[in-house]
């Protein structure tokens, strides 16, 4: 079975950082583009950040540039968001996903999310 | 950026109904060179992560049941539910992955 599970979310204070991470099962995750999505509380879906097949292209919403850092480890088939200098506005459930295949592409499987808080 | 919007934002639909979803982007997403519309839609139910239902703007994914459709191209958009069950109430979101940033609409809740 197809399956990504994310973890690492918590609670943290502002200006703090958490490591969240996505283990992938089922697929060769070397094969694909992988990305991270937020959901804030009750609100819609935004695009974090993405990283291609290769490690080598990286891209990010401005809100979380210079702020978030997504890497991956295929060996381990993991994906990794390092998010630093947290804000009150980071506060969502981090879904990592997989791309059809590039990363300017749909979002084929979704991992079940980890929830990030962001409190003072 | 590329903004999505989507409408209407909320929609009440009779059991066995249509329900008519539109997504608008602020640029056109149609990328001549492979002939392709660059957006996706999704459907969320409570508590669980989005579900992929069309990529290519009308290609359906495997398992996705064929009374839902997705039309459209360039900047304007729809996804189709015929005969609406139960199991559709959920929130439906279009995705645009054309531009560098990927950007969805703002959601449509669909109840019975």
């Amino acid at each position: 079975e197809v399956q990504l599970v994310a973890s690492g979310g918590g609670m943290a204070q502002p200006g703090r950082s958490l490591r969240l991470s996505c283990v992938a099962s089922g697929f060769t995750l070397d094969d694909t583009a992988m990305h991270w999505i937020r959901q804030a509380p009750g609100k819609g879906l935004e695009w974090v950040s993405s990283v291609n097949w290769k490690g080598d292209v990286k891209a990010y919403a401005d809100s979380v540039k210079g702020r978030f850092t997504i890497s991956r480890d295929d060996a381990k088939s993991s994906l990794y968001l390092q998010m630093d200098s947290l804000r009150h506005e980071d506060t969502a459930l981090y879904y990592c996903a997989k791309a059809l295949q590039y990363n300017n592409d749909a979002f084929d499987v979704w991992g079940r999310g980890t929830m990030v808080t962001v409190s003072s | 950026d590329i903004v999505m919007t989507q409408s209407p934002d909320f929609l009440a639909v009779s059991l066995g109904e249509r329900a008519t979803i539109n997504c608008k982007s602020s640029q056109t997403i149609f990328y001549g060179s492979n002939n392709k519309n660059y957006l996706a839609w999704y459907q969320q139910k409570p508590g669980h992560p989005p579900k992929l239902l069309f990529y290519w703007a009308s290609t359906r994914e495997s398992g996705v049941p064929d009374r839902f459709s997705a039309s459209g191209s360039g900047t304007d958009f729809t996804l189709t539910i015929n005969s609406l069950q139960p199991d559709d109430v959920a929130v439906y979101y279009c995705h645009q992955y054309y531009g560098a940033v990927l950007t969805f609409g703002g959601g449509t809740k669909v109840e019975i």
